[in-house]
């Protein structure tokens, strides 16, 4: 059974650090490109980042870029994502995806975890 | 940067068919996924690749996509089929995966 679980989550001041993880296991987490999607409480789904799978390109939306940063160990089946300087409009939950393709991001999210929550307020 | 509009919400009556939309820019030329999201549960995917059904989905589920409209259809709705849906693409122009702004479909 693949399961996707985050961590990491929780209430971070505006301008502070926060480092996302995702534990990947039922699949062959080293074949598979995988993202990061949040979700603003009521609203959306935006994607945030994506990496494929031996980190060979790394893609992030302009919302994020230059404050976050993915990477993954396929040696610890674990996803991360890196976040700096948090503004009040990142609070969200965050997802970790697997992709259905390892070298591109076209192939759709086949599993998702369940989230964990992301809150910058002062 | 590219863009998927779908309508914010779509109603129908149990056993009808509901249609949701996800226009953008020759979207035909893309490949389009869709995902259901229940309330407080995670996203799942529904369909990929235009109309590709994963395992355990219904085929009450179908998609298409052409020109400048990609289509969820999902026949003989049930209760159960209340969620938010979304289309999403791989803008390979612009580096990213873009989703479209979700719609809500009630079941009447």
């Amino acid at each position: 059974e693949v399961q996707l679980v985050e961590s990491g989550g929780g209430l971070v001041q505006p301008g502070r650090s926060l480092r996302l993880s995702c534990a990947a296991s039922g699949f062959t987490f080293e074949d598979y490109a995988m993202h990061w999607v949040r979700q603003a409480p009521g609203k959306g789904l935006e994607w945030v980042s994506g990496i494929t799978l031996n980190s060979g390109a790394i893609a992030y939306a302009d919302s994020v870029r230059g404050r976050f940063t993915i990477s993954r160990d396929n040696a610890k089946n674990s996803l991360y994502l890196q976040m700096n300087s948090l503004r009040t409009e990142d609070t969200a939950f965050y997802y970790c995806a697997k992709d259905i393709s390892g070298y591109s991001y076209g192939g759709g999210f086949n599993y998702w975890g369940q989230g964990v929550l992301v809150t910058v307020s002062s | 940067s590219y863009v998927l509009t779908q309508p914010p919400s779509v109603s129908v009556a149990p056993g009808e068919t509901a249609t949701i939309t996800c226009g953008g820019n020759n979207i035909g030329s893309k490949t389009v996924h869709w995902y259901q999201q229940r309330p407080g549960q995670a996203p799942a995917l529904l369909i990929y690749s235009d109309h590709g059904r994963p395992s355990g989905v219904p085929e009450r589920f179908s998609g298409s996509n052409s020109g400048s409209t990609a289509t969820l259809t999902v026949s003989r709705v049930e209760a159960g089929d209340e969620a938010d849906y979304y289309c999403q693409v791989w803008d390979s122009r612009g580096d990213r995966v873009v989703f479209g702004g979700g719609t809500k479909l009630t079941v009447l």
